[in-house]
């Protein structure tokens, strides 16, 4: 039973480009979690999803930071025009429907990505 | 808002000495309480988790955690420290189960070991 699949692992990037990061939850998951970790500090939320609806996007950027999870399909979380303090340890959980749940999320292994 | 505070950044124990991680939550109800590990450039990894019942529990690797209502705490703790155990410990606070759940993190208390 595969985990939660992140891609890529690595992502450089120049300041202006788009970076793309992609999750794929667990099999059975139906709600997918974004967090940020900058260095030397813990995990912050950005977004939470579930299959074509953001359920709650208040950790995310008002601007060029976007979540996607659609049909079908990875998890898509898109960074247009990075900047060098878009550097960081982007991380996807997830968890199984309501009424399944137990609380935990489960979660990849990270995508970090390098802006020059 | 719940929140979590983890006040050790850093700490250093000898190879088979006893450790106790601090985290002290805010939250209004009833709280799942989380205890996650992550080694250098990985994920991370469920230690063990509090829902209800026996405030002392159990978890993987040879850890333990206490839930405490009055202190608003939940420390985590192991008798003896293996050099494998270095790394970052992160207690995490959410809403619960039944519906899908958005954890708050502490910031962490990175663990070294002394050979």
């Amino acid at each position: 039973n595969a985990g939660v699949m992140q891609n890529p692992r690595h992502l450089v990037r120049r300041r202006g480009q788009e970076a793309r990061l992609r999750c794929s939850p667990m099999k059975g998951h139906s709600h997918v979690y974004w967090y940020r970790q900058l260095p030397e500090e813990g995990l912050k939320f950005m977004v939470y999803l579930q299959k074509e609806n953001i359920i709650d996007e208040s950790g995310m950027p008002k601007e060029r930071f976007s979540a996607e999870f659609p049909k079908e399909g990875p998890s898509i979380l898109r960074i247009q025009q990075v900047v060098r303090g878009d550097s960081a340890a982007y991380f996807c959980a997830s968890s199984p429907p309501a009424g399944f749940n137990t609380g935990e999320l489960f979660f990849g292994e990270g995508s970090r990505l390098t802006v020059l | 808002a719940q929140s979590v505070t983890q006040p050790d950044i850093h700490i250093t124990v000898s190879e088979g000495a006893s450790l106790e991680l601090r985290c002290n939550y805010s939250y209004g109800a009833t709280p799942y309480l989380f205890w996650y590990v992550q080694s250098p450039g990985q994920g991370l990894q469920l230690l063990l988790k509090y829902f209800s019942g026996d405030t002392l529990v159990q978890g993987i690797k040879g850890f333990e955690a206490e839930f405490k209502r009055s202190q608003s705490s939940f420390n985590l703790r192991k008798p003896s420290v293996h050099w494998s155990d270095a790394a970052e410990y992160f207690c995490a606070v959410g809403a619960g189960g039944g519906t899908a759940s958005k954890l708050t993190f502490g910031t962490g208390t990175r663990l070294q070991v002394t050979l």
